[in-house]
């Protein structure tokens, strides 16, 4: 069964901490990972991942794949409370996407 | 419009009642999702259109839940008798021709409903 797997489901760390978050997938034919950023209720798109060893980064954000390993990170650094949310990873398969639960950081002042 | 629009954005019905949530997806986008997104999880896939066919139904967890999508354009998530495990947020999404789940930055999501059964 394809799977979308994130790690840890939370943290909490101090403002200016970096922080990494994973994801792990198995999923047939795979070819791309997305993360997104979950504030409320819309997920707002970060990246999408196609290539192994590439990262991709946006500001203090960035990502990188290894399609050997089969997983994601997602690494924010200098953290601000703005950052707070909840990190979601997803695995296109055909025309939906297979999501994993998410990571909900809390960024403290 | 300018984005995936969604009503209504909260509804509180009773355990036994049918509730219609309805999406109005960006205009010329021929694909929209359902998802639902239960307190705490990641998000589960409901249904697919393309246009006003909806090709794979079988995110759907039972048959008291069903959707219809008219003209192209706007869709009716419709909830029979609901539960209480029926309480989450129903994310709706919409993308344009020829792009969607696969670029995923093509992919564009309404505010949600969020519905509790009580």
């Amino acid at each position: 069964e394809d799977k979308v797997v994130q790690s840890p489901l939370s943290l909490v760390v101090h403002e200016g901490d970096t922080v990494t978050l994973n994801c792990s997938y198995e999923v047939t034919n795979f070819r791309s990972l997305l993360w997104y950023k979950q504030e409320k209720k819309a997920p707002t798109f970060l990246f999408m991942l196609t290539s192994s060893g590439i990262e991709k980064k946006s500001g203090r954000l960035s990502s990188i794949l290894d399609k050997k390993e089969l997983f994601s990170i997602l690494n924010i650094t200098a953290t601000q409370t703005g950052d707070s949310a909840v990190y979601l990873c997803a695995v296109p398969r055909n025309y939906q996407l297979i999501w994993g639960a998410g990571t909900k950081l809390i960024i403290k002042p | 419009g300018a984005g995936v629009s969604q009503s209504p954005s909260n509804k509180v019905t009773e355990k036994g009642k049918d509730v219609e949530l309805r999406c109005d997806p960006i205009s010329g986008h021929t694909a929209l999702y359902w998802y639902r997104q239960s307190l705490g999880q990641g998000l589960e896939f409901l249904i697919y259109f393309q246009g006003n066919s909806a090709p794979d139904k079988s995110g759907l967890p039972s048959d008291r839940f069903s959707a219809e999508r008219t003209g192209g354009s706007v869709s009716t998530l419709t909830i029979q008798r609901t539960q209480q495990e029926d309480s989450a947020v129903y994310l709706c999404a919409s993308s344009p021709p020829g792009q969607g789940a696969l670029s995923g930055n093509t992919i564009y999501f309404g505010e949600g409903s969020w519905l509790t059964v009580v």
